[in-house]
């Protein structure tokens, strides 16, 4: 596979439950992300992983935890998500964190509904 | 405070016609770079154009050209022969230096009449 891609593509959940979100680049990238977009608003940042180390937690509820066990794996867990946590949650990679010409590439997203 | 702007939450544009989508930015940093993307209904984000601060000429990619006028911080996305398929969401971006994240506008919506 090329490029950037998410599992599940989509996730219905009740606020109970527990569930991971999984991202893979295979474009050989030192820096993953994880955003959120819900409808009508802007891209969210949430975590930003710079070679396996988190280096931005944009004020994220703890109900989401990142892991990056590698360069090119990112994971999102979920438990006790709230319904306004219902979003497009899109994984993206670059280079690096750093430099004018970082573009980032993104995978297709998951579509989360939380019940 | 780092800022995009689009102003068109939607446009229409008649098949094979050129459009011209907005954007204005808002930073105090001499280095930063401008970028599009572009969201279909199945939810990627595709990126299209890039533009440095430092960059002399328009960007251009295929059908894809950037507009930039850095003295009115803009940087406007001009799709020429517009496709059916280029109907989607897009967004401009902005990378800067020293605040070291993209932050996103809030896109404009685009349909391509056939």
């Amino acid at each position: 596979e090329t490029g950037v891609t998410q599992t599940p593509r989509h996730l219905v959940m009740g606020m109970t439950n527990k569930k991971s979100l999984k991202c893979e680049q295979h474009l050989g990238h030192n820096a993953m992300y994880w955003y959120k977009q819900s409808a009508k608003k802007p891209l969210e940042l949430m975590f930003v992983y710079n070679f396996k180390e988190q280096t931005e937690n944009n004020s994220v509820p703890s109900r989401f935890s990142p892991e990056c066990p590698n360069s090119s794996h990112l994971f999102l867990h979920l438990h006790t998500l709230q319904p306004e946590d219902s979003a497009l949650y899109l994984c993206a990679s670059s280079q690096a964190t750093s430099g004018l010409q970082e573009t980032q590439y993104f995978g297709p997203g998951t579509r989360l509904l939380v019940l | 405070a780092q800022k995009i702007t689009q102003t068109q939450p939607g446009m229409f544009v008649q098949e094979k016609e050129a459009v011209t989508l907005d954007c204005t930015y808002d930073t105090s940093d001499q280095s930063y770079g401008l970028f599009w993307y572009k969201q279909p209904s199945s939810g990627e984000m595709i990126f299209l154009i890039y533009q440095g601060s430092y960059d002399e000429q328009n960007a251009t990619e295929g059908r894809y050209s950037l507009n930039f006028q850095k003295a009115r911080k803009s940087a406007n996305l001009v799709i020429s022969a517009s496709q059916l398929g280029d109907s989607a969401m897009y967004f401009c971006a902005m990378w800067v230096s020293s605040y070291d994240k993209v932050i996103f506008g809030p896109g404009t919506s685009l349909s391509v009449i056939p």
